[in-house]
């Protein structure tokens, strides 16, 4: 079955650095992918939408400076969350939808937590 | 906009015994509907999803759910519940043939007591 991999699971970054985290989809081609942020004791917040060769699509209130996405192969998106800040802390969850799969039902990765001291 | 809530933040079960997660929901039409299971350190898997016909569906793992239009609701459903069934559980409501319209509950985490 269609398989969505993260790296990393975890990192814990000084305040004032950039992180990035790695959204793959293993076994198919996927031209879109979904970054969600969690919070604690909260439902997933859709961040943006990725597209491959062109521009994300941020949701309202996401900052597209502050978190940067790139989709450069069908296969890979990334998140990069540039001069992050404690709260910034989350855990960060991607999914894709397999284009032979059926619509609407998508996959997830494991997540990746971010702990910004 | 569509909005979905899980009333209950926290569920302890028994082993064995059955379990009802409650989900409701807020759509203008009519709604797709999700299950999903979170694992500590996993994905989100999908147990069920509903998006028309019998409004009783099932899934993986034994869980079923019931669309109830009348009510809003999309209950999750399990007769006999197993220690690894303790997770967290997302409820969530899509529209068709548009992934980032979807909108998760703060979900429900089940324990499961021996």
């Amino acid at each position: 079955g269609a398989v969505v991999s993260q790296h990393p699971s975890w990192v814990i970054c000084k305040s004032g650095t950039s992180v990035k985290i790695e959204c793959r989809s293993l076994d198919f081609q996927a031209t879109t992918m979904f970054w969600y942020r969690q919070f604690p004791k909260q439902s997933l917040m859709l961040m943006a939408t990725s597209n491959e060769g062109s521009k994300a699509t941020y949701e309202q209130g996401v900052e597209k400076d502050k978190f940067l996405i790139n989709h450069a192969s069908l296969t890979l998106s990334t998140l990069t969350v540039t001069s992050a800040h404690p709260e910034d802390s989350s855990f960060y969850i991607c999914s894709a939808s397999h284009p032979n799969g059926e619509a609407n039902v998508l996959t997830f990765g494991a997540g990746s937590r971010l702990t910004v001291l | 906009a569509q909005s979905v809530t899980q009333p209950d933040i926290h569920i302890t079960v028994s082993e064995g015994a059955s379990l009802e997660l409650r989900c409701n929901y807020s759509y203008g039409a009519t709604p797709y509907l999700f299950w999903y299971v979170q694992s500590p350190g996993q994905g989100l898997q999908l147990l069920l999803k509903y998006f028309s016909g019998d409004t009783l569906v099932q899934g993986i793992k034994g869980f079923e759910a019931e669309f109830k239009r009348s009510q809003s609701s999309f209950n999750l459903r399990k007769p006999s519940v197993h220690w690894s069934d303790a997770a967290e559980y997302f409820c969530a409501v899509g529209a068709k043939y548009n992934n980032n319209d979807m909108r998760f509950g703060a979900g429900t985490r089940l324990t499961v007591k021996p």
